[in-house]
């Protein structure tokens, strides 16, 4: 049982480059969600998917997209990526929508 | 606009001594509370969930609640230099959670 598993761990992209962030998760959790951590601050919800098909927008969904075609997999697009997108993003699930959250490790993402 | 607040701090205590953390939120809709805690460079680990007015007990851990005065914080007694770390205030909001800035704690041996 891995948890919620996130790909990469680092990456550092060109102003403008586009890139997936992976999340997997093997716990058949119905709830997941995407958050980015900027140095010094909480967490801020980009989107968030109740089941497979569905997904919403977030507190700061500008500049990402995501699709959720799977339980298990709720990835992450970033298109053309700019300075401001550079953070510390987790995934996070849960079985419940009152539930404890499950984070992944974090992906660190620098846009240069 | 969901907001949950955190006094930043940084707070310090002496190794022994009772922590305190507190948050506010707005939407009084709010459903369920919880704090994490987040040591540098690792993904937050939840310590504590409440659901309803008062307090709960888990060891050195004591959240409460007034859901009137839309207000949670988080005792943590005999402070060990192992809790020093960011404590994360979340709130449940429909199928949303929102979380605080956070409040760092460092415990001075």
């Amino acid at each position: 049982n891995a948890g919620v598993t996130q790909t990469p761990k680092f990456r550092i992209l060109k102003i403008g480059q586009s890139m997936t962030l992976q999340c997997a998760q093997d716990m058949n959790h119905n709830y997941m969600y995407w958050y980015r951590q900027d140095p010094g601050m909480g967490l801020k919800l980009i989107y968030y998917s109740v089941g497979a098909g569905i997904t919403d927008k977030g507190e700061v969904p500008n500049g990402y997209n995501v699709s959720r075609s799977t339980t298990e997999d709720f990835p992450l697009r970033l298109e053309l990526a700019a300075p401001s997108q550079t953070s510390v993003y987790f995934c996070a699930s849960t079985t419940l929508n009152t539930g404890e959250l499950f984070f992944g490790e974090g992906s660190r993402l620098t846009v240069l | 606009q969901k907001e949950v607040e955190q006094n930043s701090g940084p707070l310090s205590v002496p190794e022994g001594a009772i922590a305190s953390l507190n948050c506010t939120y707005s939407d009084r809709g709010s459903q369920s509370f919880f704090w994490y805690r987040q040591y540098s460079g690792k993904s937050p680990e939840l310590i504590m969930s409440i659901y309803s007015n008062g307090d709960k007990e888990d060891g050195r851990f004591t959240a409460q609640l007034n859901k009137a005065s839309q207000y949670v914080s988080l005792l943590i007694r005999d402070s060990q230099p192992s809790d020093s770390a960011t404590y994360l205030c979340a709130v449940n909001t429909g199928n949303q959670f929102y979380f605080g800035t956070g409040t760092s704690l460092t415990v001075i041996p």
